[in-house]
């Protein structure tokens, strides 16, 4: 039972428009979300967060927001550059404070 | 500062070995995990733990086991290796419940023949 989910394998955009990525849960007691980005051959690197009771959460180019009726997050990359191509993960924090992720959105960023 | 550290970085198996995934972290944290990924099933949880003496399991348990005799070091343990434990493996740490943000180690690849 996959209670994080992302339904989209894969995302191609190009260079200077917006990647949003999408990622839905089904558990209504997570109470943080994370996004990590991944590089082949290396570990997952944090890239931005949410708490529960926030609809959104902005750094730089990166924003992700919540929809926690729809229990649903996205995360938007505005503008997308060649260098965001990675593996993107959406985690959810338990009330065990264990992270449950999804399977992975992989971004390619056309130049 | 070297945060978190996975040796091996590749290791092959055969059928019924066993073998232990080192994890250190220099970062004094509570809170250590252990993750494995698959393709199209993404980070699955493991085990973790939220201190020293205390370990809980997480998703996918079963064939592991760990201990964490102290707080900078979280080995995982194959008991008896299946070829379905071949995957990617990552250690990760972090402040505690109330910092979410997990440090992660560099992986490691376990292959089982």
């Amino acid at each position: 039972d996959q209670q994080v989910k992302q339904n989209s394998p894969s995302l191609s955009v190009q260079e200077g428009r917006i990647s949003i990525l999408n990622c839905d849960y089904t558990n209504s007691m997570f109470d943080y979300f994370l996004w990590y980005k991944k590089y082949p051959a290396e570990g997952p690197t944090f890239l931005i967060s949410i708490s529960s009771i926030k609809d959104k959460n902005e750094d730089g180019r990166f924003t992700v927001f919540l929809n926690k009726s729809a229990k649903h997050l996205s995360l938007h990359i505005v503008p997308s550059q060649p260098g965001d191509s990675a593996v993107y993960f959406c985690a959810a924090r338990g009330n065990t404070g264990k992270l449950i992720f999804g399977q992975g959105t992989t971004l390619q960023v056309k130049p | 500062n070297a945060g978190v550290t996975q040796t091996p970085k590749f290791q092959v198996l055969k059928t019924g070995q066993s073998m232990t995934l080192q994890c250190a972290q220099d970062m004094n944290h509570e809170y250590m995990s252990w993750y494995r990924q698959d393709p199209g099933m993404g980070l699955r949880l493991i085990h973790y733990s939220v201190g020293a003496g205390i370990t809980d399991q997480g998703e996918v348990p079963n064939g592991y086991n760990v201990s964490r005799s102290t707080t900078e070091d979280f080995p995982l343990r194959l008991l008896s290796a299946a070829p379905s434990q071949t995957s990617v493996y990552f250690c990760a740490s972090s402040y505690g419940r109330a910092y979410t943000e997990a440090f992660f180690g560099q992986g490691t690849r376990l292959t089982v023949v």
